[in-house]
């Protein structure tokens, strides 16, 4: 099956406590992308990768950090937690449109991770 | 930059009546537009895209959407609305100019209801 998958799906910790979200796709997908959901705000981008070793920041990097070693895995690293990070994660990917356009293919999202920062 | 707008936080609908989300966006140049819908502790799922061509868009579980380039606007719509279209929809906007892959902006969300 076709998927985005995401671990942890909840995760509560302290604040400065580094954590790991992974998040892996079995589509071969080249492009990736890290959001985030609060209320009120929609979906906002943290990073995204358009390949193997090619990331780059979305609209709201500040206080991640992001590695895309092997094309099937995006791993969101916060190295010290906040409370402001309190939120809903998101992990997606898709197929690269072509080289000289910007990816329009559909994103799929995967579960989510419900990150609490004490 | 490229913005979205979801002018209702909340739409409410009759099961069985025709249904409307509303979408306007801002780019500075062509747009790539898309809906997402979010069921309850689920992940987003893709309903349609508009790249270029028909303005009329089908999507999935009848939806389709209608682009119109004067008014700037991507509105979701179906015929008849059903119980199980509850759910928090969203519209998205990347800006075809921008050079590489650039970011999607989301709007922040509709919800949906619909009762029996």
């Amino acid at each position: 099956e076709a998927q985005v998958t995401q671990n942890p799906r909840y995760l509560i910790t302290v604040t400065g406590k580094k954590l790991t979200v992974t998040c892996s796709q079995n589509m071969n997908h080249e492009y990736m992308s890290w959001y985030r959901q609060d209320p009120g705000l929609g979906l906002r981008q943290i990073y995204y990768s358009m390949n193997v070793e090619v990331t780059d920041k979305g609209d709201v990097p500040e206080g991640y950090k992001v590695s895309r070693k092997e094309k099937r895995n995006f791993p969101l690293i916060l190295e010290s937690p906040s409370p402001n990070q309190t939120s809903l994660y998101f992990c997606a990917s898709s197929r690269a449109a072509s080289s000289s356009l910007p990816p329009y293919n559909e994103q799929f999202f995967g579960p989510g991770t419900r990150l609490t920062v004490l | 930059a490229q913005s979205v707008a979801q002018p209702e936080d909340q739409v409410n609908v009759a099961e069985g009546n025709p249904l409307t989300v509303k979408c306007t966006y801002s780019v500075s140049g062509n747009p790539y537009l898309f809906w997402y819908v979010q069921y309850p502790n689920r992940g987003l799922q893709f309903l349609l895209k508009y790249i270029t061509g028909d303005n009329l868009v089908k999507g999935s579980y009848g939806f389709e959407a209608e682009f119109n380039k004067s008014q700037t606007s991507f509105h979701l719509k179906k015929p008849s609305a059903l119980v199980s279209d509850s759910a928090l929809y969203f519209c998205a906007v990347r800006d075809h100019m921008n050079s590489g892959y650039s970011t999607l902006t989301f709007g922040k969300g509709t919800m949906l209801l619909v009762s029996p």
